[in-house]
């Protein structure tokens, strides 16, 4: 089972560029995230669609644009690469069926930007 | 809001010790409690969870029972073994749109 799969696994970016980084799972999972890991904070919430066809702000969207392309997809989108943007992205599903569904992660993108 | 709290690491123990990390929330209703497990280059996979007060979650020799009344979720194991080397991260639910997640904490088991 393949669950959650991101791509790129890694990419170094220069200030100013901009990069896609996808996300797919193939699970039926309505419900869709993007978080990024930081020392000592944890995993804080990007962008979510709880659908096909929505997404919603979370914690810390400033910087990232998103596009749920079906319910299979989620991407995220950095339009201009900042320092403060190197971390870890972590995508993950949910099959929406409220809080006692856990998430499904995917093993994550490691993004330096220089 | 909703947040959790949990032990700082880093915890270092030996193989066979016993294991507890603490965890506190805040919520401000009924959440749903977890335990997430990361390895070194992975994602987080759960390890347990509890969805009501006094559940007890269970997973590979690894407990955790849902305290209301002390509004905590600490993670316990009676014998630890080198290959649970790993970040532990406590995490709450209140909704489909909601889960958030303690600091994580990195236990290091030597042999």
């Amino acid at each position: 089972n393949a669950g959650v799969t991101q791509t790129p696994k890694f990419q170094v970016l220069k200030t100013g560029q901009s990069m896609t980084l996808q996300c797919a799972q193939d699970m039926n999972h309505n419900s869709m995230y993007w978080y990024r890991q930081d020392p000592g904070m944890g995993l804080r919430l990007i962008y979510y669609s709880a659908s096909e066809g929505t997404t919603d702000k979370g914690e810390v969207p400033n910087g990232y644009n998103v596009s749920r392309l079906n319910k299979r997809e989620f991407s995220l989108r950095l339009e201009s690469a900042a320092p403060s943007q190197t971390s870890v992205y972590f995508c993950a599903s949910r099959d929406g069926t409220g809080l006692r569904s856990p998430l499904h992660f995917g093993n994550g993108t490691r993004l330096t930007v220089t | 809001g909703n947040s959790v709290t949990q032990m700082e690491g880093p915890v270092t123990l030996s193989e066979e010790a016993f294991l507890t990390i603490n965890c506190t929330y805040t919520a401000t209703g009924y959440p749903s409690l977890f335990w997430y497990v990361q390895y070194p280059g992975e994602g987080l996979q759960l390890l347990l969870k509890a969805t009501k007060a006094d559940d007890k979650g269970s997973n590979k020799g690894f407990e955790a029972t849902y305290r209301k009344e002390t509004t905590s979720f600490h993670l316990e194991k009676g014998s630890v073994q080198v290959s649970d080397s790993a970040v532990y991260f406590c995490a709450l639910s209140e909704g489909n749109n909601d889960m958030r997640f303690g600091a994580g904490t990195r236990l290091t088991v030597k042999p």
